[in-house]
């Protein structure tokens, strides 16, 4: 069985200061990670993916996010935080074997302060 | 062009009645999906479609049918809608069945009063 654990469920950030959203995945195959972003009453937009190969991932609008295999981990992280980066994060799990099915975390909103 | 759009975009509705999302992609994908985003926006799926064919049916109730006439149509109908089914409604599509990279749409906000 495979499930996410986005172990916040508020970041709040001053602009300018570094992003660290938490994810912790369970997966008994080899895993396919996603974060994707919603900003309000919006869709759901891709930022990043990792897919077995390299384990550092860069995404769009100067996110990553390092698959830890020892750590089940697969945390987003931004150096410097922008006030349009204020939405809606999901981390999201997938194996191969599920027809496509996405597993969604819980979600962590991010606030970024002026 | 919108890779994948759904409409209606809002949908307020009465208790009882039936209505239908539709969904379409431009992207040539093999496989569309219904996920429900409910009002703590937990996302969970509901159905999956994979060149018409229907591949993933989670526990849904059976008032709601999908319906996909072609690989890049997935229509939604829901029968007899009960308040609980006030949600946004997203649909989206993947290259493959195995490629689960997924593309959204902007989502369908359904109230029922």
């Amino acid at each position: 069985a495979q499930s996410v654990t986005q172990l916040d469920s508020h970041v709040s950030v001053s602009e300018g200061t570094p992003v660290l959203l938490r994810c912790n995945y369970s997966s008994s195959y080899s895993p396919s990670l996603f974060w994707y972003v919603q900003h309000p009453n919006k869709g759901l937009q891709l930022l990043l993916k990792y897919t077995s190969a390299a384990t550092l991932v860069k995404g769009i609008n100067g996110f990553e996010a390092e698959f830890k295999k020892s750590e089940t981990s697969f945390h987003l992280t931004k150096p410097s935080a922008h006030m349009s980066d204020a939405a809606e994060y999901f981390c999201v799990v997938s194996t191969n074997n599920q027809g496509g099915k996405l597993i969604f975390g819980q979600g962590t909103e991010l606030s970024v302060k002026p | 062009d919108t890779a994948v759009s759904q409409t209606p975009k809002y949908l307020v509705t009465q208790m009882g009645n039936d209505k239908s999302i539709k969904c379409e992609q431009n992207l040539g994908h093999d496989t569309m999906y219904w996920y429900k985003q409910d009002s703590k926006k937990f996302l969970k799926i509901m159905f999956s479609y994979n060149n018409k064919e229907l591949i993933i049916n989670e526990t849904v109730p059976n008032r709601f049918s999908p319906k996909s006439p072609d690989k890049a149509h997935l229509n939604l109908h829901i029968n007899s809608l009960e308040l609980g089914d006030s949600a946004v409604y997203f649909c989206a599509s993947s290259l493959k069945r195995d490629r689960p990279e997924a593309f959204f749409g902007q989502g369908t906000r359904l109230t029922v009063v």
